[in-house]
């Protein structure tokens, strides 16, 4: 099965600019889904596809992917953004599992 | 309102069975792909097992093949998790997810109903 790779930790300060990357060889393949899960919450999800948001989203929330990389920015951070975020893709090898990444804690200075 | 809830979890011994439900509702239960995703305490996501609208096909992670069986009663609206052989590597909430919607014939792995999750304690 493949892998998703997330930095393990990120920060930003109140208002500024934050991009979560999240790697992996399923991502030259498949679209990488992004999940906001806040402590004691179940995940919510903020990005999909090549960059969709559902519905009721914030459009700070902005998704982008190139090669193996897929990318989650958050254009004016809020405190209300700290939380743990997660990327998922489609598993590379074919058999239609799904692979989480591990997950970046962000920290809103 | 679109809803998922689990039931089910609980302590239970190694080696035993437990069975997890997921009601739905405020949606057509059985024209959406079903997940069951779980997180070990302090741990991040982990996927589990998907099943199809229809019940047609079924995939799961390489950590539960052939221990776990993911099913679902669209007239019931209702998915299941049969878990058996429980080991306490399998301690976890447990979250079903509704797969989303196809867009313009446009089909994506992500999730967007997720439900607040059941507790799994695998412990003698």
């Amino acid at each position: 099965s493949s892998e998703l790779t997330q930095d393990p930790a990120v920060s930003v300060a109140l208002g500024q600019t934050v991009r979560i990357t999240c790697q992996g060889d399923s991502l030259r393949s498949y679209y990488a889904s992004w999940y906001q899960q806040k402590p004691g919450q179940a995940p919510v999800l903020v990005i999909y596809g090549k960059n969709n948001r559902p519905s009721g989203i914030p459009d700070r929330f902005s998704g982008s992917s190139s090669g193996n990389t897929a990318s989650l920015t958050i254009t004016g951070a809020q405190a209300e953004d700290e939380a743990d975020y997660y990327c998922n893709s489609r598993d590379s090898s074919g058999n239609h599992a799904v692979v989480f990444g591990g997950g970046t804690k962000l920290t809103v200075l | 309102q679109v809803q998922l809830v689990e039931s089910g979890g609980g302590v239970v011994q190694p080696g035993r069975s437990l069975r997890l439900s997921c009601a739905a509702s405020g949606f057509t239960f059985s024209s959406y792909g079903m997940h069951w995703v779980r997180q070990a305490p302090g741990k991040g996501l982990e996927w589990v097992a998907v099943i199809w609208y229809d019940g047609s096909n079924k995939y799961y992670a390489d950590s539960v093949k052939g221990r776990f069986t993911i099913s679902r009663d669209n007239s019931k609206n209702t998915l299941y998790l049969q878990m058996n052989s429980l080991r306490a590597e399998d301690t976890a909430v447990y979250y079903c997810a509704r797969t989303i919607p196809c867009t313009n014939g446009v089909c994506y792995d992500a999730f967007d109903i997720w439900g607040q999750g059941t507790m799994v304690t695998v412990s003698s």
